[in-house]
């Protein structure tokens, strides 16, 4: 089975520095993985998905991410952090037809 | 389109009682999950139905939860009886069933459930 582990449960950085939230997948085929952010009492919505069309993948809201196969990785990065980013980020594979989440890594963004 | 809608969005009740949470899914879409949140266990899939059948409930925890989707436009998970531990968040997700796993699902606003 598909699955993914997030590195760090908690992540603090200051306005304007870069965001880099770490997650690992392990998969035995080429994986479809995602990005999803969660803001306080809402649901999830989608920042960007990889599907082998290309490793660096761009998604909404500045964020980015790129698959590193040698190193089973797809981390989410961002220049320049906003307050707006604080939230909680969660990095998903698919499973045959399920979406497997990671445990979530909650981004705290400091003026 | 109004997005994946769920009901109730809160919903307070005591250990014992039935519980039924409501989805209703992205028009068009033929997939739907029912998902769990809870601060111990993170995001849990319970199942997920494929053109209204089930396809996976492996997640659901115990005889205690059920599920049904009648038709393509509705979707339900009842708790009956309801434990104070089966307080958490319930997301339905919805999606369009292709031939692969890329397409994304769309989530609702979750069901916060509460029970004393």
């Amino acid at each position: 089975a598909q699955s993914v582990t997030q590195l760090g449960s908690h992540v603090s950085v200051s306005e304007g520095a870069l965001v880099l939230l770490r997650c690992n997948y392990s998969s035995s085929v080429p994986p479809y993985l995602f990005w999803y952010v969660q803001y306080p009492n809402q649901g999830l919505q989608l920042l960007l998905k990889y599907t082998s069309a290309a490793t660096l993948v761009k998604g909404i809201n500045g964020f980015e991410a790129e698959f590193k196969k040698s190193e089973t990785s797809f981390h989410l990065t961002k220049p320049s952090a906003h307050m707006s980013d604080a939230a909680e980020y969660f990095c998903a594979v698919s499973d045959g037809g399920k979406l497997i989440f990671g445990q979530g890594t909650e981004l705290s963004v400091k003026p | 389109d109004a997005g994946v809608i769920q009901s109730p969005r809160h919903e307070v009740t005591e250990m014992g009682q039935e519980v039924t949470l409501r989805c209703k899914p992205i028009s068009g879409h033929n997939s739907l999950f029912w998902y769990r949140q809870t601060m111990m266990r993170g995001l849990e899939l319970l199942i997920y139905f494929n053109n209204n059948v089930p396809i996976d409930d492996s997640g659901m925890p115990e005889d205690r939860f059920s599920a049904k989707m009648p038709n393509a436009s509705f979707s339900t998970l009842k708790i009956q009886p309801s434990e104070p531990r089966d307080s958490a968040v319930y997301f339905c997700a919805s999606r369009q069933l292709m031939g692969t796993g890329a397409n994304v699902l769309t989530f609702g606003a979750g069901s916060r459930l509460t029970v004393l």
